[in-house]
């Protein structure tokens, strides 16, 4: 099942601007992490932020949690067309050992 | 250190066929985690394994199945086969599966398609 939902699905913006995406999940997490994936390949680890906190940064990415709310935002600041991807938020499941995914943003990036 | 790597890339299977895919964890990693994305379900999670134990196990049926070995490399086997089953197959390593810090490092994944 899932448990986070991002939002927008897609989202296209020009280079040079920011993009935000907003994941939603269910249930309490340990950590809640950021994936991309270009056009059907594996996924590349961005950023895990804890349930502890609040904001991360990452280079141009930016991660927020608001437990209180479930839900997290990515921003990425200036963007490039090489971030054009598909991004997904996961969260742990209760045994710590799977990662539950979101649907993804669809992120594309015109130069 | 070389990342996870995933064999074979592409696979044609036809409707009650069997297939195994392989996985090699990045070195040092003990995890061994399999995923199955599709267009309307998105990724989910298949199996995970630890020092060739199943730990973790999603919901699917149980003509999904996999083991892993001493040298935590991890295979897992579909048998018969059905439409329903072509996806991109993504298998992820990680030191231990568990904690606060633990990230999970995705191999290219397998794309199966079955005719």
């Amino acid at each position: 099942s899932q448990q986070g939902e991002e939002d927008p699905q897609a989202l296209s913006i020009q280079e040079g601007e920011n993009a935000t995406m907003n994941c939603s999940y269910k249930t309490s997490i340990n950590n809640l992490q950021w994936y991309r994936q270009n056009s059907g390949r594996g996924l590349v680890h961005l950023i895990l932020i804890r349930s502890n906190e609040r904001e991360k940064h990452s280079g141009r990415l930016r991660v927020t949690l608001d437990t209180s709310k479930k839900s997290s935002s990515l921003l990425i600041t200036a963007s490039r067309a090489a971030d054009t991807a598909s991004y997904f938020c996961a969260t742990d499941d209760q045994a710590g050992t799977a990662l539950i995914f979101g649907k993804g943003t669809t992120l594309s990036v015109s130069s | 250190k070389a990342g996870v790597t995933q064999t074979p890339r592409y696979l044609i299977k036809t409707r009650g066929q069997q297939v195994t895919l392989s996985c090699s964890p990045i070195s040092g990693h003990r995890s061994v985690s399999w995923y199955q994305q599709t267009p309307g379900q998105g990724l989910q999670f298949l199996f995970e394994y630890f020092s060739e134990t199943q730990r973790n196990k999603g919901n699917f049926p149980g003509r999904f199945s996999g083991r892993q070995f001493s040298n935590s490399r991890s295979e897992m086997n579909v048998s018969t086969l059905e439409l329903g089953d072509s996806a991109l197959y993504l298998c992820a390593s990680s030191v231990a599966g568990t904690g606060d810090e633990e990230t999970q490092y995705f191999g290219p994944g397998t794309r199966l398609l079955v005719l």
